[in-house]
């Protein structure tokens, strides 16, 4: 299974931008990367996903090394709301091909006012 | 659309005992996978399934069970509980058709389950 390799926190003033680094330097070229949250109390929720190009939605953009070996979540302006624990996850379709996500530690974000 | 529903809440069992956690997945979602969440930790994949089939499990013992109904609903089941046991036990639909590949999964809140 590949794995991912991120910060355990990190913590940002609210209204600026955040960057939340991931690591993944064994990834396949049919992997997919995923950003899941999961706010306090929740299940994880998801964020956003790409392949190989930069994604943006209502909720944050994904940049993607042009190697895939590492890749980044960026929150444009960071509210309080927005304090959680990020997931980076692989997609694993596998042999199996059940698409499991295979969450590692993630980082857990602060937002400070 | 209603979500992902998870029931109950939160449950308290003995050791030795076997308990049952539902899921209702998202409407037009034929795909469940569970996961469980030890404190501190992320999630870890139990099992899927898919049109009442389990199609992929995770490194967990047979007494971890499930079954997936025509509704789509889940059910998980867990035998001669160890006090490791005791997590956060999360369920997550998706479409799971050829079409909606990478389609995100809906996760609920799931269910906190305590062992003594």
């Amino acid at each position: 299974d590949a794995k991912t390799t991120q910060p355990n926190s990190m913590e940002s003033n609210e209204e600026e931008p955040v960057h939340l680094p991931c690591n993944h330097s064994t990834i396949s070229g049919t992997d997919y990367i995923h950003w899941y949250r999961q706010l306090p109390s929740q299940g994880p929720e998801y964020v956003i996903h790409g392949l190989t190009s930069n994604v943006n939605n209502r909720m944050a953009s994904l940049a993607i090394a042009e190697d895939r070996k590492s890749s980044t979540l960026i929150l444009h302006r960071a509210t309080l709301r927005d304090a959680a624990v990020y997931y980076c996850i692989l997609r694993d379709w596998g042999s199996s091909n059940t698409g499991k996500l295979i969450f590692g530690q993630g980082t857990t974000l602060q937002v400070k006012p | 659309e209603t979500g992902v529903t998870q029931s109950p809440t939160h449950l308290i069992k003995t050791r030795g005992q076997q308990v049952t956690l539902r899921c209702s997945s998202q409407s037009g979602h034929n795909t469940v996978s569970w996961y469980q969440q030890a404190l501190g930790q992320g999630p870890q994949f139990i099992f899927q399934y898919y049109r009442e089939e389990e199609n992929g499990r995770g490194n967990f013992p047979p007494r971890f069970s499930g079954l997936q109904f025509p509704n789509y609903s889940s059910e998980l089941n867990v035998n001669a509980l160890e006090l490791d046991d005791s997590a956060l036990y999360l369920c997550a639909s998706s479409p799971g058709s050829e079409t909606s590949y990478n389609s995100p999964l809906h996760f609920g809140n799931g269910t906190r389950l305590t062992v003594t």
